[in-house]
């Protein structure tokens, strides 16, 4: 069964650095990886979507890796902003009908 | 615009009162499902449809359920709702198996006395 970690659960930064967040998963039979953004309480908004056949995704300050060798992607944020304070999410889709989630990272950006 | 619309998004309800959630998206996708969003535990999948007529159940369907009568909404059935059914709740959508990605709902906030 696809299990999906993402390390750090939490991470508190100031503003302006550049960051990295982990996501990494135990079957690398994957269609593909997607990156999500949620709010407190809020819906979940998509970010960047990496099929299994693409190294990378770009999306203004935003880059997102694949690796499938190694079971492994990382969501780069740069020039960290306040606004950028949300959870991050990671979701896998395989051969199942069931993506699976990480539990997601939480950041703050403080001023 | 494309997108995936629940209602209601806010419910407080009691024990045992039967209630559906509702769920619709306009993009012609095939796949839809439901999610539960608990503190520490993540999402959850509840249930699943790969298209009319044809659901599946998740990880956590114990309790509910969907139906898929039309190919653009698909709601979630609590017949006898319970306290710890209390949690935020997420429709979702994509084509086929989720290979362009998936699209969320706003959410529904469900609280069970």
């Amino acid at each position: 069964k696809q299990e999906v970690t993402q390390i750090p659960a939490a991470l508190s930064v100031p503003e302006g650095e550049n960051l990295v967040l982990n996501c990494s998963f135990t079957d690398s039979a994957i269609y593909n990886l997607q990156w999500f953004r949620q709010d407190p309480g809020k819906g979940l908004t998509s970010l960047l979507l990496i099929q299994s056949s693409q190294r990378e995704q770009t999306s203004g300050r935003l880059n997102a890796s694949l690796d499938k060798s190694s079971g492994r992607s990382t969501l780069y944020i740069a020039a960290s902003q306040p606004g950028d304070s949300a959870t991050y999410l990671c979701a896998v889709s395989g051969g199942s009908y069931i993506p699976t989630f990480g539990r997601g990272t939480s950041l703050i950006v403080h001023p | 615009e494309a997108q995936v619309t629940q209602n209601p998004r806010y419910l407080i309800t009691v024990t045992g009162k039967k209630l559906t959630v509702t769920c619709s998206q306009n993009m012609n996708h095939e796949y839809m499902s439901w999610y539960r969003q608990d503190p520490g535990l993540g999402l959850r999948q509840i249930y699943y449809s790969m298209n009319v007529e044809v659901t599946d159940k998740g990880d956590v369907p114990e309790g509910y359920k969907v139906s898929r009568k039309e190919k653009r909404n698909f709601p979630l059935i609590l017949e006898s709702p319970s306290p710890n059914q209390t949690s935020l709740y997420f429709c979702a959508s994509s084509h086929g198996q989720g290979r362009r990605g998936q699209f969320f709902g706003p959410g529904t906030r469900l609280t069970v006395l």
